[in-house]
């Protein structure tokens, strides 16, 4: 099945201790994104990739990072989670840049106390 | 960069038309979308615009008008089922810019 597959989907963590979450597709496509959704603010992307090892800042980079060394993986990385970064995160991808649709993965719930 | 403005909640009845409108401001277009997400859930994919005039997807259909800003979404024969939050994105270069999204509540 053609899927973008985030994981944990739930995670409660600690501010300051590093974490990752991984998102993975299995349809080929060249561009991935990570966007965060809050009340209010709809989604606002974070990070994209066009390709491997091609990655750009999105409108709210600051506290994340990410990488693509493979076509398939594009994990994000938070060094040190602040309260700030909770917020429900969406890994998408899509075939490429231009007029392809996203496909989006299931969501990530993060929490940082 | 992107400005999208839509309405923050609409209602309607089972049965009727709705539409949902979409204004925007960019420096860049190369297109513009619809989602639709459900409570909990990712957003899917409902429609797709670049040139002017009306896309017709059974009982959606999406309209555009490049000069004005300003995109639509029409929705037929409106179904419980359709009580979600609709967005709106517009395509720039490289990134996708979504609107804050319109919740539409569908009652009996």
């Amino acid at each position: 099945e053609a899927q973008v597959t985030q994981n944990p989907r739930y995670l409660i963590t600690v501010t300051g201790k590093k974490l990752t979450v991984t998102c993975s597709q299995n349809m080929n496509h060249e561009y991935m994104s990570w966007y965060r959704q809050d009340p209010g603010l709809g989604l606002r992307q974070i990070y994209y990739s066009m390709n491997v090892e091609v990655t750009d800042k999105g409108d709210v980079p600051e506290g994340y990072k990410v990488s693509r060394k493979e076509k398939r993986n594009f994990p994000l990385i938070l060094e040190s989670p602040s309260p700030n970064q909770t917020s429900l995160y969406f890994c998408a991808s899509s075939l490429r840049a231009g007029n392809s649709p996203l496909h989006f993965g299931n969501g990530t719930r993060l929490t940082v106390t | 960069g992107q400005n999208i403005d839509q309405p923050t909640e609409m209602t309607a009845t089972e049965g009727a038309i709705v539409q949902i409108n979409c204004t925007y401001q960019t420096s860049g277009f190369n297109g513009l979308f619809w989602y639709q997400q459900h409570a909990g859930e990712a957003p899917t994919f409902l429609s797709y615009n670049v040139l002017d005039g009306l896309e017709e997807k059974g009982r959606f259909s999406s309209f555009l008008s490049r000069s004005k800003g300003y995109s639509y979404l029409l929705l037929k024969e409106l179904q419980m089922k359709d009580s979600a939050s609709y967005l709106c994105a517009v395509k720039g270069y490289s990134t996708l810019t979504f609107g804050k999204g319109t919740m539409l509540l569908v009652s009996p």
